[in-house]
């Protein structure tokens, strides 16, 4: 069964570094989304994304934050200066459609900024 | 109360019996999905329910939907200690661009022995 998958499974960084997530969706998916969730915390939408551009974003995504689909497979979510409370689960998402699909999540990526 | 709240916040019940999981939400949707997590991975999609549907089923789960009330809720049937994880509601907005899901506070489910 198709599925979404994420690398690296867990990533640590220093304060200030960039770090880039990867992604790669459901390969007849058309939207994507990342979401984060701080440990013990809700879910949040970060952002949206269809047809190479970004439908929508929440106000976590700021400046620092860029996503990109550099080739037909693989989405990622770059953080340009990672911030302690950058520490969370990062999960991507696919769906077919936009409106009334199931949005299926990928096993997500643990950050952990020091 | 916020968009997407479960109750109750903990669960715990035996093998073989029912549980039950409410969502309320406050805002017009088009749609609501429920998810598993198991401690510390990821996300996996149980099933969708549309804002014209009252009641779906899947397997041993059975959602209802009861938008005058902005409530669901989820009754996995006959549970077992694999059941054990939290679980999610996800509510779609009725209208826009794509479809940001915003999460509740999830329900975590213990099942035991």
């Amino acid at each position: 069964e198709p599925e979404v998958t994420q690398t690296p499974s867990h990533q640590v960084t220093q304060m200030g570094q960039e770090v880039i997530l990867r992604c790669v969706p459901i390969s007849n998916h058309l939207y994507f989304y990342w979401y984060r969730q701080i440990l013990g915390q809700k879910v949040e939408f970060l952002v949206s994304f269809y047809n190479n551009e970004i439908s929508e974003k929440s106000e976590i995504f700021d400046d620092q934050f860029s996503v990109e689909r550099p080739d037909g497979s693989n989405f990622t979510l770059k953080i340009r200066s990672t911030k302690l409370e950058d520490s969370a689960m990062y999960f991507c998402a696919s769906s077919v459609l936009d409106v009334g699909s199931e949005q299926f999540f990928g096993p997500g990526t643990r950050l952990t900024v020091l | 109360s916020q968009q997407g709240e479960e109750d109750p916040q903990a669960l715990s019940i035996q093998e073989g019996e029912n549980a039950t999981m409410n969502c309320s939400y406050k805002t017009s949707i088009n749609n609501l999905q429920w998810y598993r997590q198991n401690s510390g991975r990821g996300l996996v999609h149980l099933i969708l329910i549309r804002s014209n549907e009252r009641e779906k089923h899947s397997g041993r789960l059975r959602v209802t939907l009861d938008t005058s009330k902005k409530s669901s809720s989820l009754l996995i049937t006959a549970s077992r200690a694999a059941d054990t994880a939290s679980y999610f509601c996800a509510t779609a907005p009725q209208a826009g661009t794509a479809s940001k899901l915003t999460f509740g506070t999830g329900t975590r489910l213990q099942v035991t022995l």
